[in-house]
């Protein structure tokens, strides 16, 4: 069992907004810490999305934002297009030596 | 441009050991921490370990402590990650990354294309 809380799907028409949330199982996780966020397409590595809760990458278009309230966190994608149909995992600091790292279960998004 | 390259897949039986390379390239490969991360197939993403290149110190999540070994050719750019006494749960893609660091926080960018370890008798 993940660490870092996601739903396991979510889906959205062409054009239209979503959000995939990013909850800790402890509530202090994610209010205390950084979230990043990464999209990785079948058969691929993951790619970095968003870091440090709101930052993009260079490339990384700006449809794509991440915002952190309370112990949730989100990632927001606008104008949906057919090629953002993947998993997108958050990311988080494990605050301890056994889990340094840790991150979400995984969201689908399916673009309908 | 920064690029990660790891080793072919591998099938190994249950009890022994895989060794998996991972070769930077596009920047300075003791200037980043690597870290390991496994995903088995239609699963999510699970640290593994991490390794500083330039001091070669190293720490694993608590699950692979005992049989999780990594070290590095700073002269090859080059990091590697040895599981010993597999087991078909360890069966997935492993992946390396180069981390940023800062704090006590850590992203990934780039992902290395992932290597197969397939655990089987």
């Amino acid at each position: 069992q993940s660490v870092l809380t996601q739903p396991p799907s979510v889906s959205g028409a062409p054009g239209q907004r979503v959000t995939i949330s990013c909850t800790g199982s402890d509530s202090n996780i994610v209010a205390a810490y950084d979230v990043h966020w990464y999209q990785q397409f079948p058969g691929t590595a993951p790619k970095l999305l968003i870091y440090g809760n709101n930052n993009r990458p260079s490339g990384v278009p700006d449809r794509f934002s991440g915002s952190k309230s309370g112990t949730s966190a989100s990632l927001a994608i606008t104008g949906l297009q057919p090629e953002d149909e993947a998993d997108y995992y958050c990311q988080s600091y494990g605050n301890s030596l056994s889990a340094h790292v840790v991150f979400g279960g995984g969201t689908k998004l399916t673009v309908l | 441009q920064v690029q990660l390259v790891q080793s072919g897949a591998e099938v190994k039986k249950p009890g022994a050991s895989v060794k998996v390379s991972c070769k930077a390239s596009g920047y300075t490969f003791t200037s980043y921490h690597i870290y390991w991360v496994r995903q088995a197939t239609g699963q999510g993403l699970e640290w593994v370990g991490w390794m500083n290149p330039d001091s070669g110190y190293t720490a694993s999540a608590q699950n692979f402590q005992g049989r999780l070994t990594m070290t590095r050719s700073t002269s090859m750019g080059t990091a590697y990650m040895e599981l010993s006494s597999l087991r078909s749960e360890d069966t997935a893609v492993y992946y390396c990354a180069r981390s940023f660091d800062y704090g006590d926080y850590s992203y990934f960018d780039p992902w290395g294309q992932g290597t197969l370890v397939t655990v089987s008798s």
